[in-house]
């Protein structure tokens, strides 16, 4: 057990749909990561935030969007979902900038099917 | 940009022996860190190791070790003593150190099963 938790397991929406994906670090752990694991484009930096601050973005489509809550917990937000949205999408911590490692410690994943 | 590669799809290998997984890297920082990872087939993302870019010693976590080749850009894995468990895939990453993006960038993965 990482500590990282993440609901829900499993999603199956529609296309055109809105969904929120829920995180929530390792105790003490002021970073959060989201990755997406497709297939095709194997795994993803979608985007970090610090301490409730945007620190960084990857891939991350417009359609998407985060945040990070005064308790630490992160939510990312999927709208006008498309088939090739689905995928299982992670969430990781760290102590990174903390004067902690840097290592990532990932949840259990959201697997997201867009029918 | 930073890239990863790990040219070996997949492999397989007899239970108690050893299996080496090859990585490489491209960057032009000097400072950051490398890890594997295993994902089993629960998908879980598990650390299996983690090595500092400024540390010459290799690093050692039980039956998993790595050789790491600064010079070369490489970061090899050793499982010794594999077991059925060691089934999975497995991720080279790395991360740029302070200053510098934390993002993990993650190779194609390697699939290895053991095999009894």
């Amino acid at each position: 057990d990482s500590g990282v938790t993440q609901t829900p397991k499993h999603l199956i929406t529609a296309t055109g749909q809105r969904v929120t994906l829920r995180c929530s670090p390792r105790s003490g752990d002021l970073s959060v990561y989201w990755y997406q694991q497709s297939l095709d484009q194997g795994l993803q930096f979608l985007i970090q935030y610090y301490n409730g601050e945007e620190r960084a973005k990857g891939n991350i489509l417009e359609r998407f969007s985060a945040q990070q809550f005064p308790d630490l917990h992160s939510e990312l937000n999927l709208s006008s979902l498309e088939l090739g949205d689905s995928a299982l999408y992670f969430c990781a911590s760290s102590a990174a900038g903390q004067g902690g490692s840097y290592e990532q410690y990932f949840g259990p994943g959201t697997r997201l099917t867009v029918t | 940009a930073q890239t990863v590669t790990q040219s070996q799809p997949e492999m397989s290998v007899q239970e108690a022996e050893t299996v080496t997984l090859s990585c490489t890297y491209d960057t032009s920082e000097s400072n950051y860190y490398l890890f594997w990872y295993k994902q089993p087939p629960s998908r879980q993302m598990i650390l299996v190791i983690r090595q500092e870019a400024y540390k010459q010693q290799n690093a050692t976590e039980n039956r998993f070790s790595v050789n790491f080749q600064k010079a070369a850009k490489s970061f090899s894995l050793k499982i010794s003593d594999s077991q059925l468990g060691d089934t999975a895939m497995y991720f080279c990453a790395f991360i740029l150190g302070q200053g510098g993006s934390e993002k993990l960038v993650f190779g194609k993965g390697t699939k290895l099963t053991v095999n009894p």
